[in-house]
């Protein structure tokens, strides 16, 4: 079974620059979390999705970060302007169903690195 | 607001030591907490303690939950270098359709030979 697919693995930009990453999630799976975890810290959710539909963006920062899961499949997270302290792993993570824990898978994240 | 609070925050031992990690949590309507592995990449899941679960082991690795006191420990015997990692505790949340995990900060276990 494929598991969750990120991309890019790496990034390094300016700050005011933007960048863009991509999920793809396990097929079939309809939730959908994207989490930040900056170095020395763990993770913290950004956006969970159910579906295409957003549940929680309740520690998005709105005015730079921007999330969308359109056809209810794959998601793409972007920052724009970057800061320095976006530097960090952006996490995606899929669940079949968001109840059972147990059941999250990662994909192996997206490291940025914000000059 | 929930905490996840993990200790030591890192941890220096040689291979064949015992070691204990410890997880804290203030969480409202309990279920279970969780145990992760992250090396250089994903989190992957190591354990689930619940209401009803108390203790699990898996081979070298063990893991208890005091409901009473609200903390869980991860022990690690006989410890090898493959043991490196940072190792995550959290608890789900659960609100409505909300539900979502709070992750502590980890502790970052180096393993020497």
């Amino acid at each position: 079974e494929a598991g969750v697919a990120q991309s890019p693995r790496y990034k390094i930009i300016e700050k005011r620059q933007s960048v863009a990453f991509w999920c793809n999630p396990i097929s079939g799976h309809a939730t959908l979390y994207w989490y930040q975890q900056i170095l020395g810290q763990g993770p913290k959710l950004l956006i969970q999705f159910q579906n295409n539909g957003v549940v929680d963006d309740s520690q998005l920062p709105k005015d730079r970060f921007s999330a969308e899961r359109l056809k209810g499949v794959d998601s793409t997270l972007k920052i724009q302007p970057a800061k320095l302290e976006d530097s960090a792993v952006y996490l995606c993570a899929s669940s079949l169903d968001p109840r059972l824990a147990r059941e999250l898978f990662f994909g192996e994240g997206s490291r940025l690195t914000v000059l | 607001e929930d905490k996840v609070v993990q200790s030591p925050l890192s941890l220096v031992v040689h291979e064949g030591d015992t070691v204990t990690l410890n997880c804290s949590y203030e969480v409202t309507n309990f279920r279970s907490l969780l145990w992760y592995k992250q090396e250089k990449k994903a989190p992957t899941f190591l354990f689930m303690l619940t209401s009803s679960g108390i203790e699990k082991k898996s081979g070298r690795l063990s893991s208890i939950l005091d409901k009473k006191e609200l903390f869980s420990i991860l022990n690690i015997t006989a410890t090898q270098t493959g043991d490196s990692a940072v190792y995550l505790c959290a608890v789900p949340y659960s609100g409505g359709s909300n539900y979502k995990l709070t992750f502590g900060k980890g502790t970052l276990l180096t393993v020497n030979p």
